[in-house]
């Protein structure tokens, strides 16, 4: 069990470029988790998957922010266009089985700072 | 959607303090969550009760069903105690977890 992996760690990017975060989660977990938290906030959510299933979105997340499983194993998150209010952590969890009440192990990471 | 809320949002006390953290939710919840946040961002689970009472170490959590209302609490605090307690609740749906946002913990030596 290596833990929850997140890369790059750190993205630096101007305004109107695509990015895209990939997440590694725990090998037998079941469910991945998309999170965005800017600072002094709590995590918000954006997106789960169950295996390779999109199973939930969340509306404040726009069109310009799409996610995959493709594999039912790791994860990508692409921002197109990306604006500031962008600029955030966005967080990576897994767990093993379906439920909210099942414990998430969370990622590092990615730090991203659009200018 | 559920609307989480903490308090206090920042509290600062000495080595040895018994602290106590609070979170009040407003839709009936299967789990509530607590979570620690370090400087740098990382998150680790505390915590995931729905009911009664959990311990582990010199943390303790206890939830209310009825009342929607969660602590937690930390005996014989310490510096490396200092972090960002959150806690979150399952929002339902298209609202996955819903996050408060957050205590800030400081324990001086």
């Amino acid at each position: 069990d290596t833990g929850v992996s997140q890369d790059p760690r750190h993205k630096i990017t101007k305004r109107g470029q695509n990015v895209t975060f990939r997440c590694d989660p725990i090998s037998e977990h079941n469910r991945l988790y998309w999170y965005r938290q800017t600072l002094g906030q709590g995590p918000e959510f954006l997106t789960y998957f169950q295996n390779e299933a999109q199973l939930e979105k969340s509306r404040l997340l726009s069109d310009r922010f799409s996610a995959e499983r493709p594999k039912g194993s790791f994860s990508t998150l692409e921002i197109q266009r990306t604006e500031q209010g962008d600029s955030a952590m966005y967080l990576c969890a897994s767990s093993f089985s379906g439920g909210w009440a099942d414990t998430q192990y969370f990622g590092p990471g990615t730090r991203l700072t659009v200018l | 959607k559920n609307e989480v809320e903490q308090s206090p949002q920042n509290l600062t006390a000495q080595e040895g303090e018994f602290i106590t953290i609070n979170c009040s939710y407003s839709v009936g919840i299967s789990a509530l969550h607590w979570l620690q946040q370090h400087p740098g961002g990382g998150i680790v689970s505390l915590f995931m009760l729905s009911s009664g009472k959990k311990k582990h170490g010199r943390l303790i959590a206890t939830i209310n069903i009825q009342e929607k209302h969660s602590s937690l609490h930390i005996t014989a605090s310490h510096p490396r105690d200092s972090a960002v307690y959150i806690c979150a609740a399952p929002g339902g749906g298209a609202d996955g977890l819903t996050f408060g946002k957050g205590t800030h913990l400081i324990i001086q030596p």
